[in-house]
Formats: C-alpha cells, structure tokens, sequence
C-alpha cells in the first residue's frame, strides 16, 4: 500500500527566504508523485507533478521538487518566498496500474511573515 | 483555463437526510473522482468512476453513498441517511486520463454540514 508523511504540519519563514516543504512516501512500485496547494476557501492547485525522467521538476510560482528515490522523498522547495505563497500544501501519490487515485499526505501549513 | 465546478459552495442538513453534491467537470475529461477533508484531517479518496462506471472505491464508500453521471456535464455524490460523521468537505476531481500519473484537476469543494 501507498502512503505519504509529510513532515511538520506547520513551517513558517520570513518572506525572502527558502522554502523547504518536506515529502517521503513508501510505495511497493513506481510512484507518481504532487504536490498541490489550498489557498483559503479554494481546491486543490496542481503545482508540479513527477512521472518519469528528469527527478528535478519544475511548477507553477516558482516552486521546484526533486525526485530522490534512495531517500523515498519529494520535497518542494523554493528559493525565495513571497507572501502570496501562504497557503496550506499537499503531498501525493498515484501509483502505475492503479486507477489514479492520490493518496494525500496531511499537508503542511506554510505561513510566511515580513 | 477550464475549471471543475461543485456547486453548493456549502450545504447544511439535518441527520438522516439525503444529500447530493454536485460537480461539472473540465468538459474533455473522461475520469471522475470524490475526495473528502474532515476537518483537520487528511484528503481522502472516495470513489474514482469512468464510462459510467465506478473504477475503484475505498472503505469509506459503503451502501450509504453512490455516485451517478446523469448527463453529459454533471457528476454527482449522493449521500443517503447522512450521519454527523458525514461532516466533511467534499472534493469532485477530474482527469484527461488515467495512466502515466495524469494529473487530477479539483473543484472548490462543498462543505458539508450535518446537524
């Protein structure tokens, strides 16, 4: 089975500053691997995703995440945070052969100050 | 860009009460998906559905909930004699595809409350 740990359900860091948003899954097969984020009182905002080839992959706003395999990890960083990137964040995974389903980790709230 | 739409934004309804949750999703997608948040929780899978089937189901989807396409456009979650558990926000997604990690496009939700 699937699942994704999402480490420090909070992160605050002051705008100007890297962004580090820390993902490990455990999956018996290939994984596919999202991030999304939740602006308040909105869905789910596909970020970036990772199928296959190239481990360091690039999204929207700025944000990057790199595929380590050896360390089952997938986390999103971005090198300079803005206020706007205050949002809550998830981690997920699909797995090759399913039916597509994400299975979420329990998200990360980012806050980020002057 | 195209959007999933899920109308109402937020339904309240009495205990034992049926309930359906509505979704338009993006118009050339052919995969269908229910998501739920209890609060403070994580998102959880419900139900994917494609060619008017459901595809895959989790434990949470019992005999209580069903899913229909009763037109071309919308998607819908029934809830049947909803408990106070049901309180949830529900999340409609779609997909292009199913394979190769396609990703899942998400509406705004509906917040459910159950009282």
């Amino acid at each position: 089975a699937q699942s994704v740990t999402q480490l420090g359900s909070h992160v605050s860091v002051s705008e100007g500053a890297l962004v580090l948003l820390r993902c490990n899954y455990s999956s018996s097969v290939p994984p596919y691997l999202f991030w999304y984020v939740q602006y308040p009182n909105q869905g789910l905002q596909l970020l970036l995703k990772y199928t296959t080839g190239a481990t360091l992959v690039k999204g929207i706003n700025g944000f990057e995440a790199e595929f380590k395999k050896s360390e089952t990890s997938f986390h999103l960083t971005k090198p300079s945070a803005h206020m706007s990137d205050a949002a809550e964040y998830f981690c997920a995974v699909s797995v090759y052969g399913g039916y597509n389903k994400l299975i979420f980790g329990a998200g990360t709230r980012l806050a980020v100050h002057p | 860009e195209p959007e999933v739409t899920q109308t109402p934004s937020h339904q309240v309804t009495q205990m034992g009460q049926e309930v359906i949750l509505r979704c338009v999703p993006i118009s050339n997608h052919l995969y269908f998906y229910w998501y739920r948040q209890i609060l403070g929780q994580k998102v959880e899978f419900l139900v994917s559905f494609y060619n008017n089937e459901i595809s895959e189901k989790s434990e949470i989807f019992d005999d209580q909930f069903s899913v229909e396409r009763p037109d071309g456009s919308n998607f819908t979650l029934k809830i049947r004699s909803t408990k106070l558990e049901d309180s949830a926000m529900y999340f409609c997604a779609s997909s292009e595809g199913q394979g190769g990690g396609q990703p899942q496009h998400f509406g705004d939700g509906t917040r459910l409350s159950i009282l």
